[in-house]
C-alpha cells in the first residue's frame, strides 16, 4: 500500500496567487514526521517544511504553511502569493521509525505570469 | 555553511564500467543516506549510516550495489559492474539525529547514465 499519496501530478497557478499541494499518508505509528521538499528543475531536493505528528499548531516558513489533519491523515502543503520561481516538482514525504524517509510521486507545479 | 557535497555531478560510463559515488554530509551530522531517483519507482532510499556504521542496507537492488563510509566525512556508493538500469539520479543525504523529526539535507546529486 503506498504510504504517500499525492493524487495532482500536476498544477497551474496564477502568479501572486495561493495554491495547495495535497499529500496523504498511511500510518499506523503514532509518531511520525511529515516533510515537503521542493525539486526544481536543476535537481537539488530543498527541504521545505515540518509537521510533527504530536505538533499541535500547523507547520510555516515564510510563504509555505502546512494543513496538518491528522483525523484525515492529510498534510497539504500551501504556497501563499505564487511566484515564477517557485515552479518545480514538489514532494510529500513521512519519516516513521526506522529512520526511512518514504516520498511520494510528487506534484509539478508552473506558475504562469 | 557548506551543505552535502556530491561529486561527481555527471557521470557517463559504459556497462561493465565499476562507478564510485562520492559524498561529503554536513559536518556535525551522524546520518547519511544514499537515495536513488528513477522516474519509474521515485525516489528509494538504498542505505543509511549512523556514526559511519551501515544500518540498513535493504534498499541496495543487488550485490553490484556497495556503500562505505569510512570516517564522518566521507562515504562512496559504487555500483560494479554497472548496467544500463542503474542510471538514475543518486542523492546522498545528511541529518543530525536518526529522529522522526530530524531534516535530511540533500547533496545536488549525481546523474547517472550507463550506456
Amino acid at each position: 500500500a503506498q504510504k504517500i499519496t499525492q493524487t495532482q501530478p500536476g498544477m497551474f497557478v496564477q502568479e501572486k496567487e495561493a495554491v495547495t499541494l495535497d499529500c496523504t499518508y498511511d500510518t499506523s505509528d503514532p509518531s511520525y514526521g511529515l516533510f515537503w521538499y521542493k525539486q526544481p528543475s536543476s535537481g537539488e531536493m530543498i527541504f521545505l517544511i515540518y509537521q510533527g505528528s504530536y505538533d499541535q499548531q500547523n507547520a510555516t516558513e515564510g510563504r509555505y504553511s502546512l494543513n496538518f489533519q491528522k483525523a484525515r491523515k492529510s498534510a497539504n502543503l500551501v504556497i501563499s502569493a505564487s511566484q515564477l520561481g517557485d515552479s518545480a516538482m514538489y514532494f510529500c514525504a513521512m519519516r516513521e521509525m526506522g529512520n526511512k524517509l518514504v516520498f511520494g510521486a510528487g506534484t509539478i507545479l508552473r506558475v504562469k505570469s | 555553511d557548506a551543505g552535502v557535497i556530491q561529486s561527481p555531478r555527471h557521470e557517463v560510463t559504459e556497462m561493465g564500467q565499476e562507478v564510485t559515488l562520492r559524498c561529503k554530509p554536513i559536518s556535525g551530522h551522524d546520518y547519511l543516506f544514499w537515495y536513488r531517483q528513477t522516474m519509474m519507482r521515485g525516489l528509494e532510499l538504498l542505505i543509511y549510516f549512523n556514526n559511519n556504521v551501515p544500518i540498513d542496507d535493504s534498499g541496495m537492488p543487488e550485490d553490484r550495489f556497495s556503500a562505505k563510509m569510512p570516517n564522518a566525512s566521507f562515504s562512496t556508493l559504487k555500483i560494479q559492474p554497472s548496467e544500463p538500469r542503474d542510471s538514475a539520479v543518486y542523492f546522498c543525504a545528511s541529518s543530525f539525529g536518526g529522529g522522526r523529526g530530524d531534516t535530511q539535507y540533500f547533496g545536488p546529486g549525481t546523474r547517472l547514465t550507463v550506456l
